[in-house]
């Protein structure tokens, strides 16, 4: 199975300031079509999961332009270029090219 | 807007089955795999399987030889299965929307308990 590594597991955050989360692939994530399926989820206290981002860096509807995701290959990073209160919680990066699908274990935002 | 509700026993004893549904409204269910994701308390996430609507399921092989999965197209729902649960299967389950899992339900917390 493709292990998910995330860093910091714990990310305390000024608000108004950037944050930054890593997310490595114990394989490549590039799938024979020439997508990168690398997904990133937010779960804010209480609440189901909410996709953020789909393939890499293509941000859903709704998701605020803060919210950036990059990266290649086994090396990926989810930016939020301003901090807001509303941004408290756990983020997840989780593949989608090789089966099973897995999951980051989880970054905890809080606000220092 | 699509939208996904779970349902079923909150309590199951050990060694019984697990059978959990979910409702889509808002969209049509065809034409997408539909998943299912559990979260025991205060941990990460976990992919159970999918299953498309035609009936064609994948499974994760840590829980491959427990799972079965069906959908119901005329009703827009999908289910769930897992046999011989133990301590270990209680979690919040919640089913979503496709292999990226852009929607996702609110989620039933399922006990395994005597």
């Amino acid at each position: 199975d493709v292990v998910m590594t995330q860093s910091p597991l714990s990310l305390p955050v000024t608000l108004g300031q950037p944050a930054s989360i890593s997310c490595r692939s114990s394989q490549s994530l590039v799938y024979s079509d020439g997508n990168t399926y690398l997904n990133w989820f937010q779960q804010r206290p209480g609440q189901s999961p909410r996709r953020l981002i789909y393939k890499v860096s293509n941000r859903d509807s709704g998701v605020p332009d803060r919210f950036s995701g990059s990266g290649s290959g086994t090396d990926f990073t989810l930016k939020i270029s301003r901090v807001e209160a509303e941004d408290v919680g756990v983020y997840y990066c989780m593949q989608g090219t090789h089966w099973p699908q897995s999951f980051g274990q989880g970054t905890k935002l809080e606000i220092k | 807007q699509v939208h996904l509700q779970e349902s079923g026993p909150g309590l199951v004893k050990p060694s019984e089955t697990l059978s959990l549904t979910c409702t889509v409204s808002g969209g049509s269910i065809s034409g997408y795999f539909w998943s299912w994701v559990r979260q025991p308390a205060g941990k990460g996430l976990e992919l159970i399987g999918r299953i498309y609507t035609s009936g064609s399921t994948n499974y994760n092989p840590s829980l491959k030889s427990r799972v079965t999965m069906s959908v119901d197209t005329s009703k827009d729902q999908f289910s769930l299965q897992l046999s011989s649960v133990t301590a270990a299967d209680t979690a919040v389950y919640y089913c979503a929307r496709g292999v990226a899992l852009d929607y996702w339900g609110q989620g039933t917390l399922v006990t395994v308990s005597s």
